[in-house]
């Protein structure tokens, strides 16, 4: 499985601000896919990052709030853009083995915002 | 719309018996289902999966059922130990060919020596 290494791991954020989330992988990779866990809930996908194109952002989450780079197949960031309360939640990338349809994440960045 | 569903929020068992965790789903497209384990401060890692075409995979202390007819699939942990200690999320993919799964709320599970 990928090795998946996230960074921050946690970060309290002042309302208005923006956090970079950065997510490396060990080893080259197609997709990369960033989630977010709110408090008590599931896991819920925010938008799908490919190399070389636009990111494609699930319903409910738009570019302007959540940028996404990928320069190259083992890297990715989130930005979490003018932040509120609401957006205190714990943030994962995760990458694919497409082979056996198994996701494999990051250990997460745990966000809370004043 | 929660299309995928863990009822139980949380469930104690007893070391060395068994444990059993469910999910439920509302999609009839979804054909791959995923158990993940998950520790504080930790990302989910996974466990165990199971495709359509079958009803039960083992692997060691844990099998997986899927009814298909019910929309309903298990996760049997047999021993329990104190180290499966952690919050168990049931996941599931579609037949379109997308790649983003879609997560219960997860069960915190408690064994207890």
């Amino acid at each position: 499985s990928a090795v998946i290494s996230q960074k921050p791991s946690r970060d309290i954020c002042q309302r208005g601000t923006s956090l970079t989330i950065q997510c490396q992988v060990d080893s080259q990779v197609t997709m990369m896919f960033w989630y977010r866990q709110q408090p008590g809930q599931s896991l819920t996908l925010i938008a799908t990052a490919n190399q070389g194109s636009e990111a494609t952002y699930e319903s409910g989450f738009v570019i302007d709030k959540f940028p996404i780079s990928r320069p190259n197949l083992t890297f990715s960031t989130l930005t979490v853009s003018n932040m509120s309360p609401e957006d205190s939640s714990i943030y994962l990338c995760s990458v694919e083995d497409i082979a056996i349809r198994v996701q494999y994440f990051g250990a997460g960045t745990r966000l809370s915002v004043l | 719309d929660q299309q995928v569903k863990q009822n139980s929020p949380s469930l104690s068992v007893q070391e060395g018996r068994i444990s059993i965790l469910n999910c439920d789903y509302t999609n009839s497209m979804f054909d791959y289902f995923l158990w993940y384990k998950k520790y504080p401060a930790e990302g989910p890692t996974f466990l165990i999966s199971i495709s359509s075409i079958k009803d039960k995979n083992e692997d060691g202390r844990f099998t997986v059922f899927l009814n298909k007819s019910a929309k309903h699939l298990s996760l049997h942990i047999v021993p329990s130990q104190p180290g499966d200690s952690a919050v168990y999320f049931c996941a599931a993919a579609d037949q379109t060919g997308a790649n983003n799964l879609f997560f219960g709320t997860g069960t915190r599970l408690t064994v207890i020596p």
